[in-house]
């Protein structure tokens, strides 16, 4: 069974412009969650998507946003690039969002952004 | 948000067991303790989870102890392929949804 999937795997932006990131979750997961994670930190939560609705918002600024398609797959966008933008984005999904405490979340290779 | 509090870095000889600590002193009644493990700049990896009785899978076991304020994760047959950052983690509610709450966690070197 293929894992989550995310693309691309490497992207350069300069500051100032937009990017969208995709994520593709296990076959059957409903839930999809993103996380920045800075070179040498743990990773961050940014946004928890379930059922095509958000669900849990990290305290990250305006500028970043989210969305899920029918199909789960889901979308992570960066409007108006800084440097500290440069990161790696972690895409985790979710089977189901009842007794959410008790499930584990399988996370993606990554996008590692760069920003200039 | 519960906060875990781990060393920074830990060594172990191969074919050994690794024994990660994790202190996790405000944790609620109603919050699972998960572990995953990061290779350089892979996504996380889960290895185990559990809520207040010891826990094993075919990767790790996990103690935790009686009054849930502290986890070790045991890895029994250490390998160089176990080299890698190992993340505790409580795993939070927030206002309907979930999140892993990372800290910096512990960086497990396997020696030859």
């Amino acid at each position: 069974d293929a894992g989550v999937t995310q693309s691309p795997t490497h992207l350069i932006k300069t500051r100032g412009q937009h990017v969208t990131l995709r994520c593709s979750p296990i076959s059957g997961h409903k839930s999809v969650s993103w996380y920045q994670q800075v070179l040498g930190q743990g990773p961050q939560f940014i946004f928890q998507y379930y059922e095509k609705e958000e669900r849990g918002r990290g305290n990250f600024p305006d500028r970043f946003s989210a969305r899920q398609f029918p199909n789960y797959s889901s979308e992570l966008n960066v409007n108006a690039l800084l440097l500290g933008d440069s990161a790696l984005y972690l895409c985790a999904s979710s089977p189901t969002r009842l007794n959410f405490l008790r499930y584990e979340q399988y996370f993606g290779p990554g996008t590692r952004l760069t920003v200039t | 948000d519960a906060k875990t509090t781990q060393p920074p870095s830990m060594d172990c000889a191969e074919g050994r067991a690794a024994n990660l600590p994790c202190n996790h002193s405000t944790i609620s009644g109603n919050e699972y303790v998960y572990w995953y493990r990061q290779i350089h700049s892979q996504g996380p990896q889960y290895i185990i989870h559990g809520l207040k009785n010891n826990e094993t899978n075919e990767m790790a076991s996990l103690i935790i102890t009686e009054d849930r304020k502290s986890s070790t994760l045991i890895l029994p047959h250490a390998t160089l392929r176990d080299t890698a950052v190992y993340y505790c983690i409580v795993r939070v509610a927030l206002q309907g949804a979930q999140k892993l709450v990372f800290g910096q966690g512990t960086r497990l070197t396997i020696n030859p």
